[in-house]
């Protein structure tokens, strides 16, 4: 069966430092993934989606990055925090692109202070 | 723009109440609609609709789409302490889905 796997759940950190929070699958090839934001009180907006390694589409204009290093590994980096940055940070995975549901991994509470 | 709209956005019920949530979108190239439940951390999947007019149902909750009309609704009977939560509503529109901002239910005993 498929698992998806987010670290850390939680994590504080200072602005100006950087991010790098990790989202692996396991059980599946060749999974859409995806990094959402959910700020206090608001749906969760699409930030990266990856159709296979190397391909990153970009939702919105952030200074956060995303890489897929491998089949199964999504990276969501920032090399300076902001304090807009803080939020609860969810990776997801699909098989067929906006049609299946998603997987959500079990989130990342970012608190940037 | 790709659109979803939730409401209500909250709501506050008693034990045995039914309620129905909705959800309308205005999206291009729609492919599903979504239903979630969301508790403390990551959403967890209810239901799936494709087609109108077809009611699914997983015990106290039901859902039904309306495509013409562009919108869904989620239905929960008897609801319990349990059914506290936030409930999300995507439309899954071409590579990705567009999320409503969610209806937080709270459910008093």
């Amino acid at each position: 069966s498929q698992t998806i796997h987010q670290w850390p759940a939680t994590l504080v950190q200072p602005v100006g430092s950087p991010l790098s929070l990790e989202c692996t699958v396991e059980g599946t090839s060749n999974p859409n993934l995806y990094w959402y934001r959910q700020a206090a009180g608001r749906g969760l907006q699409l930030l990266f989606y990856s159709v296979g390694i190397g391909q990153i589409s970009s939702e919105v204009p952030q200074n956060l990055s995303a890489s897929r290093p491998q089949d199964r590994q999504f990276i969501l980096s920032s090399k300076k925090l902001l304090l807009s940055d803080s939020g609860f940070y969810l990776c997801a995975w699909s098989e067929t692109l906006g049609l299946s549901g998603f997987t959500f991994g079990s989130g990342t509470r970012l608190t940037v202070v | 723009e790709d659109k979803v709209v939730q409401s209500p956005l909250s709501l506050v019920v008693h034990e045995g109440d039914t309620v129905t949530l909705n959800c309308s979108y205005e999206v291009t190239n729609f492919r599903s609609l979504l239903w979630y439940k969301q508790e403390k951390k990551a959403p967890t999947f209810l239901f799936m609709l494709t087609s109108s007019g077809i009611e699914k149902k997983s015990g106290r909750l039901s859902s039904i789409l309306d495509k013409k009309e562009l919108f869904s609704i989620l239905n929960i009977t008897a609801t319990q302490t349990g059914d506290s939560a936030v409930y999300l509503c995507a439309v899954g529109v071409n590579n990705d889905m567009r999320f409503g901002a969610g209806t937080r239910l709270t459910v008093k005993p």
